[in-house]
């Protein structure tokens, strides 16, 4: 069965700081995510990547910055936090085919303060 | 663009009453069609799916048909449990990488 972690399931950082967040899956998908969750607006995209090395920008990248130097790690870097950024944040990943379901991980529910 | 509108929540029911979500999709083409549910503190676990008019995904005793000539995938079960409470997510993908998703119908079971 697909694994995706992330690295942390909550964290509280404060205004300006540089953060990370890490997500790893364990069946050599070819494609990995980044979304926010928010109350009443659904799953919205930040980055996508679809081998190493290579990302598009999604729906709402500004604030955010990815990098894929691995084919099982996606990582999510918030450059300046900031406290619209308060969110959940979700990885998720498919293997080489489109219109596969995603697998998810469990979330990070992180503060800004 | 693509759009996924699904029924808003929260849906409140006793348990073994009967559950309709309502999920309606604009795309172009044949976009595959999901169900996603999401319990408290976890991320998004596929619940069924359905990839052509007229297929019918089911799971868990969940079910949803998908209706090409209404745009509809509503998501139904016949006897909720209290183990059902979590909130669930239609998407669609429709041939490339994006996925769209609905706000989400939080769905509270009673005992």
């Amino acid at each position: 069965d697909v694994k995706v972690t992330q690295s942390s399931r909550y964290l509280v950082k404060r205004t300006g700081e540089k953060v990370f967040l890490e997500c790893v899956q364990d069946m050599d998908h070819e494609n990995m995510f980044w979304y926010r969750q928010d109350p009443g607006l659904g799953l919205r995209l930040i980055y996508f990547s679809y081998d190493v090395k290579m990302k598009e920008k999604g729906d709402i990248p500004e604030g955010y910055s990815v990098s894929r130097e691995k084919k099982e790690r996606f990582s999510l870097i918030l450059e300046s936090a900031s406290t619209n950024q308060t969110s959940m944040y979700l990885c998720a990943s498919i293997p080489g085919q489109a219109n596969q379901p995603q697998h998810f991980g469990d979330g990070t529910r992180l503060s800004i303060l | 663009g693509d759009s996924v509108t699904q029924m808003e929540g929260p849906v409140t029911l006793s348990e073994e009453a009967f559950l309709t979500i309502n999920c309606t999709y604009t795309a172009t083409g044949y976009p595959s069609l999901f169900w996603y549910v999401q319990y408290p503190g976890e991320g998004l676990q596929l619940l069924l799916k359905a990839t052509k008019a007229d297929d019918k995904g089911s799971n868990k005793g969940f079910e949803a048909t998908y209706r090409k000539e209404t745009t509809s995938f509503h998501l139904e079960k016949g006897s909720v449990q209290v183990s059902d409470s979590a909130v669930y997510f239609c998407a669609l993908s429709s041939g490339t990488y994006k996925y769209i998703f609905g706000t989400g119908t939080r769905l509270k079971v009673l005992a």
